[in-house]
């Protein structure tokens, strides 16, 4: 079967690093994407790993391990807009859908 | 470049009635996905189309429907609404097969079952 999983809740200060993990089980697998999503807005995209290894992006990367099932996202220099739910899915073998966790609520403290 | 657009934004019902949400993707994009949002079971994938085919289901009963038109814009249906069925509903276009997968989302239509 499919099943993905990451932390219900974290907490952390400005200026800190925060790493989010996401594990998942899946027989096909097409990228694991993750998501930012402020309260009463839309999801939005922050990155996508399809092969092993580190994405950087500015504050933001992305890690993902396939043998493993595994995946990072970690946030440098944490500033209090970074408070969101943060979202891992992979997906598909087709590339038809996208399978979400149930998403990491962080809260960014000063 | 004009984003993904939904209406109605929200939307209250009644038990037993059924409700038709609309999505027009980003220009030039041909798959469309819809989403339920709940708090309690995260966003979860409703169907996705392209070329006015459906691709892919997820697990939601057959009262969950939806097309596409030729211009890729889509409709999703939910007949004889359930309280249960209370929920952002989000719609996500991309380019399709060939492309990268990544997706973006609309606003949602906010669908509250009384």
């Amino acid at each position: 079967g499919q099943n993905i999983d990451q932390p219900t809740e974290m907490t952390a200060t400005e200026g800190a690093i925060v790493q989010i993990n996401c594990t998942y089980q899946t027989s096909g697998f097409n990228g694991l994407f993750w998501y930012q999503q402020h309260a009463g807005e839309a999801p939005t995209f922050l990155s996508y790993n399809v092969l092993d290894g580190l994405e950087e992006k500015g504050r933001f990367s992305s890690f993902l391990s396939r043998s493993k099932g595994y995946s990072y996202l970690l946030l440098k220099e944490l500033q209090m807009k970074d408070s969101a739910s943060y979202l891992c899915a992979f997906a598909n073998q087709a590339g038809t859908a996208l399978i979400f966790g149930k998403g990491t609520t962080l809260s960014v403290s000063s | 470049k004009a984003g993904v657009t939904q209406t109605p934004r929200y939307l209250i019902k009644t038990r037993g009635q059924q409700v038709t949400l609309s999505c027009s993707p980003i220009s030039g994009h041909r798959s469309v996905s819809w989403y339920q949002q709940t708090p309690g079971q995260g966003l979860q994938f409703l169907f996705e189309y392209f070329s006015e085919t459906q691709r892919n289901k997820g697990n939601f009963p057959g009262r969950f429907s939806g097309r596409q038109f030729s211009n890729s814009r889509s409709e999703m249906n939910v007949s004889t609404l359930e309280l249960g069925d209370s929920a952002l509903y989000l719609c996500a276009s991309s380019l399709g097969p060939g492309h990268s997968y990544e997706q973006y989302f609309g606003p949602g239509t906010r669908l509250t079952v009384t």
